[in-house]
Protein backbone atom coordinates (compact mmCIF):
# COMPACT_ATOMS: atom_id res chain seq x y z
CA UNK A 1 0.00 0.00 0.00
CA UNK A 2 1.14 3.71 -0.38
CA UNK A 3 1.96 5.74 2.32
CA UNK A 4 2.91 9.33 2.70
CA UNK A 5 5.00 10.31 5.31
CA UNK A 6 5.64 14.33 6.55
CA UNK A 7 7.74 14.10 9.48
CA UNK A 8 7.53 17.85 10.41
CA UNK A 9 4.24 18.59 12.24
CA UNK A 10 4.75 22.08 12.72
CA UNK A 11 7.64 24.07 11.24
CA UNK A 12 8.08 28.57 11.50
CA UNK A 13 9.59 30.86 9.15
CA UNK A 14 10.49 34.80 9.90
CA UNK A 15 8.48 36.45 6.76
CA UNK A 16 10.56 37.24 3.72
CA UNK A 17 12.66 33.92 4.55
CA UNK A 18 13.17 30.50 2.90
CA UNK A 19 11.08 27.58 4.64
CA UNK A 20 11.48 24.00 3.08
CA UNK A 21 8.64 20.94 4.12
CA UNK A 22 9.56 17.91 3.86
CA UNK A 23 7.83 14.55 2.77
CA UNK A 24 8.57 11.03 1.78
CA UNK A 25 6.08 8.90 0.25
CA UNK A 26 6.22 4.57 -0.47
CA UNK A 27 5.08 3.32 -3.45
CA UNK A 28 6.26 0.22 -5.97
CA UNK A 29 4.89 2.05 -8.86
CA UNK A 30 6.67 4.20 -11.23
CA UNK A 31 4.28 6.09 -12.84
CA UNK A 32 2.43 8.95 -10.35
CA UNK A 33 1.73 12.01 -9.07
CA UNK A 34 2.72 14.05 -6.19
CA UNK A 35 0.95 16.70 -4.89
CA UNK A 36 1.38 20.00 -2.54
CA UNK A 37 -2.32 21.56 -0.90
CA UNK A 38 -2.68 24.19 1.17
CA UNK A 39 -5.53 24.73 4.01
CA UNK A 40 -5.56 27.89 5.35
CA UNK A 41 -7.41 28.23 8.94
CA UNK A 42 -10.87 28.42 7.88
CA UNK A 43 -11.26 28.18 4.69
CA UNK A 44 -11.08 25.34 1.91
CA UNK A 45 -8.03 23.33 0.38
CA UNK A 46 -6.53 24.56 -2.46
CA UNK A 47 -3.64 22.99 -4.69
CA UNK A 48 -0.37 24.87 -4.32
CA UNK A 49 1.53 22.94 -7.07
CA UNK A 50 1.96 18.76 -8.63
CA UNK A 51 4.91 17.02 -10.36
CA UNK A 52 4.17 14.14 -12.58
CA UNK A 53 7.16 11.06 -11.81
CA UNK A 54 7.92 10.86 -15.18
CA UNK A 55 9.11 14.31 -15.35
CA UNK A 56 12.90 15.36 -14.13
CA UNK A 57 12.60 18.99 -14.24
CA UNK A 58 11.56 20.08 -10.71
CA UNK A 59 8.05 21.87 -10.43
CA UNK A 60 7.55 25.82 -9.75
CA UNK A 61 4.32 28.10 -8.85
CA UNK A 62 6.18 31.76 -8.21
CA UNK A 63 7.13 31.34 -4.72
CA UNK A 64 6.61 27.56 -4.70
CA UNK A 65 9.05 25.28 -5.84
CA UNK A 66 9.25 21.49 -5.54
CA UNK A 67 12.82 19.28 -4.70
CA UNK A 68 11.28 15.95 -6.12
CA UNK A 69 13.99 13.03 -5.68
CA UNK A 70 12.29 10.06 -7.39
CA UNK A 71 14.89 7.48 -5.95
CA UNK A 72 14.90 8.74 -2.63
CA UNK A 73 11.41 8.85 -2.83
CA UNK A 74 11.61 12.25 -1.11
CA UNK A 75 8.94 15.35 -2.41
CA UNK A 76 9.77 18.79 -0.71
CA UNK A 77 8.05 21.83 -1.13
CA UNK A 78 10.56 24.94 -0.96
CA UNK A 79 8.67 28.22 0.27
CA UNK A 80 10.46 31.60 -0.99
CA UNK A 81 9.88 35.05 0.77
CA UNK A 82 7.42 34.11 3.04
CA UNK A 83 4.27 36.01 3.18
CA UNK A 84 1.42 36.31 6.22
CA UNK A 85 -0.60 34.97 3.65
CA UNK A 86 1.18 30.93 3.63
CA UNK A 87 0.19 30.62 7.37
CA UNK A 88 -1.68 27.05 6.55
CA UNK A 89 -1.71 23.63 7.01
CA UNK A 90 0.03 21.57 4.48
CA UNK A 91 -0.38 18.43 3.27
CA UNK A 92 1.78 16.35 0.62
CA UNK A 93 -0.46 14.14 -1.36
CA UNK A 94 0.12 11.33 -3.65
CA UNK A 95 -1.97 9.20 -6.45
CA UNK A 96 -0.87 6.61 -9.25
CA UNK A 97 -2.14 6.95 -12.69
CA UNK A 98 -4.11 4.71 -13.76
CA UNK A 99 -7.55 4.11 -12.22
CA UNK A 100 -9.56 5.93 -9.72
CA UNK A 101 -8.35 9.51 -8.74
CA UNK A 102 -7.76 8.28 -5.25
CA UNK A 103 -5.15 10.69 -3.34
CA UNK A 104 -3.00 9.47 -0.57
CA UNK A 105 -2.55 11.92 2.38
CA UNK A 106 0.48 12.61 4.85
CA UNK A 107 -0.30 14.04 8.07
CA UNK A 108 0.49 17.65 7.86
CA UNK A 109 2.44 20.23 8.76
CA UNK A 110 1.09 23.41 10.48
CA UNK A 111 3.20 26.22 8.93
CA UNK A 112 3.72 29.64 11.02
CA UNK A 113 5.01 32.40 9.38
CA UNK A 114 6.22 35.07 11.90
CA UNK A 115 6.27 38.77 11.21
CA UNK B 1 -15.21 29.01 -10.40
CA UNK B 2 -15.77 25.45 -9.35
CA UNK B 3 -17.88 25.33 -6.66
CA UNK B 4 -17.89 22.45 -3.82
CA UNK B 5 -20.18 23.39 -1.07
CA UNK B 6 -21.48 21.14 2.28
CA UNK B 7 -24.84 21.03 3.91
CA UNK B 8 -23.27 21.97 7.13
CA UNK B 9 -20.07 23.97 8.71
CA UNK B 10 -20.77 22.38 11.84
CA UNK B 11 -23.20 19.77 13.13
CA UNK B 12 -23.72 18.00 16.86
CA UNK B 13 -25.25 14.76 16.95
CA UNK B 14 -26.19 12.40 19.00
CA UNK B 15 -24.67 8.51 19.31
CA UNK B 16 -26.90 6.64 17.27
CA UNK B 17 -28.58 9.42 15.53
CA UNK B 18 -28.67 8.81 11.78
CA UNK B 19 -26.60 11.85 9.93
CA UNK B 20 -26.35 13.05 6.46
CA UNK B 21 -23.87 15.06 5.44
CA UNK B 22 -24.72 16.87 1.91
CA UNK B 23 -21.93 17.71 -0.96
CA UNK B 24 -22.78 19.72 -4.10
CA UNK B 25 -20.64 20.24 -7.03
CA UNK B 26 -21.80 23.12 -9.75
CA UNK B 27 -18.83 21.62 -12.43
CA UNK B 28 -20.58 18.83 -13.79
CA UNK B 29 -17.32 16.81 -12.01
CA UNK B 30 -17.71 13.02 -12.65
CA UNK B 31 -15.70 12.07 -9.67
CA UNK B 32 -16.82 12.68 -6.04
CA UNK B 33 -15.14 12.11 -2.71
CA UNK B 34 -15.48 12.01 1.19
CA UNK B 35 -12.28 12.17 3.32
CA UNK B 36 -12.00 12.52 6.93
CA UNK B 37 -9.33 14.54 8.74
CA UNK B 38 -7.81 14.02 12.18
CA UNK B 39 -5.13 15.77 13.86
CA UNK B 40 -2.14 13.89 13.39
CA UNK B 41 -3.53 11.46 10.67
CA UNK B 42 -4.62 14.04 7.18
CA UNK B 43 -6.83 13.10 5.27
CA UNK B 44 -8.47 9.63 4.63
CA UNK B 45 -10.60 8.89 1.93
CA UNK B 46 -13.90 6.63 3.62
CA UNK B 47 -16.03 6.94 0.01
CA UNK B 48 -15.80 8.01 -3.54
CA UNK B 49 -17.86 8.18 -6.29
CA UNK B 50 -16.93 8.11 -10.36
CA UNK B 51 -20.23 8.28 -11.53
CA UNK B 52 -24.17 8.36 -11.02
CA UNK B 53 -25.06 5.19 -8.91
CA UNK B 54 -21.15 4.25 -8.32
CA UNK B 55 -19.58 3.71 -5.42
CA UNK B 56 -16.30 2.25 -4.05
CA UNK B 57 -14.82 1.95 -0.76
CA UNK B 58 -11.68 4.32 0.12
CA UNK B 59 -9.40 3.31 2.73
CA UNK B 60 -11.62 3.49 5.91
CA UNK B 61 -15.32 2.56 4.86
CA UNK B 62 -16.63 1.41 8.39
CA UNK B 63 -19.58 2.48 9.79
CA UNK B 64 -20.38 4.73 6.78
CA UNK B 65 -22.44 4.93 3.50
CA UNK B 66 -23.00 6.85 0.40
CA UNK B 67 -25.51 8.05 -2.16
CA UNK B 68 -25.17 9.35 -5.40
CA UNK B 69 -28.18 10.14 -7.27
CA UNK B 70 -27.51 12.44 -9.48
CA UNK B 71 -24.08 13.47 -10.74
CA UNK B 72 -23.59 16.75 -8.98
CA UNK B 73 -24.65 15.47 -5.23
CA UNK B 74 -22.77 12.72 -3.51
CA UNK B 75 -24.22 11.99 0.32
CA UNK B 76 -22.14 10.54 3.04
CA UNK B 77 -24.53 8.60 6.00
CA UNK B 78 -23.15 8.07 9.24
CA UNK B 79 -26.38 4.84 10.17
CA UNK B 80 -25.52 4.98 13.52
CA UNK B 81 -23.04 7.76 14.65
CA UNK B 82 -20.56 6.79 17.31
CA UNK B 83 -18.72 9.31 18.81
CA UNK B 84 -15.24 8.00 17.41
CA UNK B 85 -16.69 9.31 14.26
CA UNK B 86 -16.33 13.44 15.92
CA UNK B 87 -14.15 14.70 13.35
CA UNK B 88 -13.65 17.28 10.24
CA UNK B 89 -15.11 15.80 6.84
CA UNK B 90 -14.45 16.97 3.56
CA UNK B 91 -16.13 16.72 0.34
CA UNK B 92 -14.07 16.99 -2.94
CA UNK B 93 -14.55 16.59 -6.44
CA UNK B 94 -13.14 16.23 -10.25
CA UNK B 95 -13.65 15.65 -13.73
CA UNK B 96 -12.02 12.39 -15.37
CA UNK B 97 -10.91 11.94 -18.51
CA UNK B 98 -9.25 8.40 -18.47
CA UNK B 99 -5.16 8.84 -16.49
CA UNK B 100 -4.84 12.33 -17.03
CA UNK B 101 -5.08 14.19 -14.14
CA UNK B 102 -7.38 16.47 -12.90
CA UNK B 103 -6.82 18.24 -10.06
CA UNK B 104 -9.62 17.61 -7.25
CA UNK B 105 -11.47 20.60 -5.80
CA UNK B 106 -12.30 20.76 -2.07
CA UNK B 107 -15.56 21.65 -0.08
CA UNK B 108 -15.24 23.92 3.01
CA UNK B 109 -15.82 20.33 5.04
CA UNK B 110 -18.21 19.64 7.91
CA UNK B 111 -17.20 19.69 11.36
CA UNK B 112 -18.61 16.91 13.27
CA UNK B 113 -19.07 16.42 16.85
CA UNK B 114 -21.16 13.12 18.12
CA UNK B 115 -21.98 13.26 21.90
Amino acid sequence: AQTVTQSQPEMSVQEAETVTLSCTYDTSESDYYLFWYKQPPSRQMILVIRQEAYKQQNATENRFSVNFQKAAKSFSLKISDSQLGDAAMYFCAYRIIQGAQKLVFGQGTRLTINP
Amino acid sequence: DVKVTQSSRYLVKRTGEKVFLECVQDMDHENMFWYRQDPGLGLRLIYFSYDVKMKEKGDIPEGYSVSREKKERFSLILESASTNQTSMYLCASSLHRGPIDYEQYFGPGTRLTVT
